[in-house]
């Protein structure tokens, strides 16, 4: 079956630090791959997605290589700011496309 | 011109009533979602309906029943509320059998039980 891990939380980090939170996923086919954001108080947002083995998804300074022989999806920001405090939430979406599998969030804060 | 939209935002009511949460969406999209929030940020699937056909129905407790009256509307009643519910009610939206498509989600209804 399909199904994503997200590394657990919370992370603290301080402004303009490296940020890495792990994603590995199970799927039959050929998945398409997301990193959804979640400010507090709000709704998730679609952060960037990735819909084949290779493609890099990128916006706002994030970048997900989706890799396949490693079943990997990491998100990664060189230099994180406070604005950047979230919760992130990895998540593919099943062949079929409307069935969508979501990790369980890895909070970030980031410190001045 | 707000792509998902839940209502109410917030709602705080009495352990034993009955309340509904009604979601639109004016994306063109054919299928639409329920989740429910924890505490722990944990997003569980609840329902979800594809041209207001219910496809996926995870284990939720009957008390919970979706309506689907159109394709750009999910609603969502509950009976008899309990403590348990207390949670963020998440709706989303996506173009069903295009899995490079995303999902789209409302700012959340939280719902409290006194």
């Amino acid at each position: 079956g399909n199904s994503v891990t997200q590394m657990e939380g919370p992370v603290t980090l301080s402004e303009e630090a490296f940020l890495t939170i792990n994603c590995t996923y199970t799927a039959t086919g050929y998945p398409s791959l997301f990193w959804y954001v979640q400010y507090p108080g709000e709704g998730l947002q679609l952060l960037l997605k990735a819909t084949k083995a290779d493609d890099k998804g990128s916006n706002k300074g994030f970048e997900a290589t989706y890799r396949k022989e490693t079943t990997s999806f990491h998100l990664e920001k060189g230099s994180v700011q406070v604005s950047d405090s979230a919760v992130y939430f990895c998540a593919l979406s099943g062949t079929a496309g409307n069935q969508f599998y979501f990790g369980t969030g890895t909070s970030l804060t980031v410190i001045p | 011109d707000t792509a998902v939209s839940q209502t109410p935002k917030y709602l705080v009511t009495q352990m034993g009533n009955d309340k509904s949460i009604k979601c639109e969406q004016n994306l063109g999209h054919d299928t639409m979602y329920w989740y429910k929030q924890d505490s722990k940020k944990f997003l569980k699937i609840m329902f979800s309906y594809n041209n207001k056909e219910l496809i996926i129905n995870e284990t939720v407790p009957n008390r919970f029943s979706p309506k689907s009256p159109d394709k750009a509307h999910l609603n969502l009643h509950i009976n008899s509320l309990e403590l348990g519910d207390s949670a963020v009610y998440f709706c989303a939206s996506s173009q069903g059998g295009a899995r490079s498509q995303p999902q789209h989600f409302g700012d959340g209804t939280r719902l409290s039980i006194l």
